[in-house]
């Protein structure tokens, strides 16, 4: 199965500063298509997921642009510009490219 | 707009069975593959099922292979997961998904004597 390491575990951050979450993943994510399945979700308390970005970097309808992805091959991280209270919660990678499909361990986003 | 909405969660004891339903709406269900992915409490997300679009192939994550069953019925837009042998592991709040952009609310399971 494909181990997809996130880090940090949690942050601690002041609204409207700037944060990156890492995603390793132990193979590559480039699918047999050339595209990378390689998402973002971020879970807000007591709330079901929502994905933000998927294949790497393509932001969902409505995500605010303060978000985005990047990387490539096993090497991924997710920016937030200028957190606000609404992005607080805890953010998951998830790689869609091989099955069983897998989750980062997820990062705990939480106010200073 | 896409809904999810999944029931038939609750209470169980260990070895017995629970079969979840999931009502989809607002897309074409018969189109999609669905997913079942699972949270215990206070961890992770762990997948573990994904049926094709139209049941041609069905995926199971190690740990519940053998023990569920992830099958649909586009003609009531219905996606299922039949649980059998049911472990105290097994105690997680259950949401199915269309893909990976759209989750339901989440159904809870607890496996406990």
């Amino acid at each position: 199965d494909v181990v997809m390491t996130q880090t940090p575990p949690s942050l601690s951050v002041a609204i409207g500063q700037s944060v990156s979450i890492s995603c390793k993943s132990s193979q590559s994510l480039v699918a047999s298509d050339k595209n990378t399945y390689l998402n973002w979700l971020l879970q807000s308390p007591g709330r079901s997921p929502k994905r933000l970005i998927y294949q790497v970097s393509k932001l969902d309808s409505g995500v605010p642009d303060r978000f985005s992805g990047s990387g490539s091959e096993k090497d991924f991280t997710l920016k937030i510009s200028r957190v606000e209270a609404e992005d607080l919660g805890v953010y998951y990678c998830l790689q869609g490219t091989h099955l069983p499909r897998t989750f980062g361990g997820g990062t705990k986003l939480e106010l200073k | 707009e896409v809904q999810l909405v999944e029931s038939g969660g609750g209470l169980v004891k260990p070895g017995s069975s629970l079969k979840l339903s999931c009502v989809a709406s607002g897309f074409t269900f018969s189109s999609y593959g669905m997913h079942w992915i699972r949270q215990a409490p206070k961890k992770g997300l762990e997948w573990i099922a994904l049926i094709y679009y139209d049941s041609s192939n069905k995926y199971y994550a190690d740990s519940v292979k053998g023990r569920f069953t992830i099958s649909r019925d586009n003609s009531k837009n219905t996606l299922y997961l039949e649980m059998n042998s049911l472990r105290s592991e097994d105690t997680a709040m259950y949401y199915c998904a269309k893909g990976d952009n759209y989750w339901g609310q989440g159904v809870m399971v607890t496996v406990s004597s």
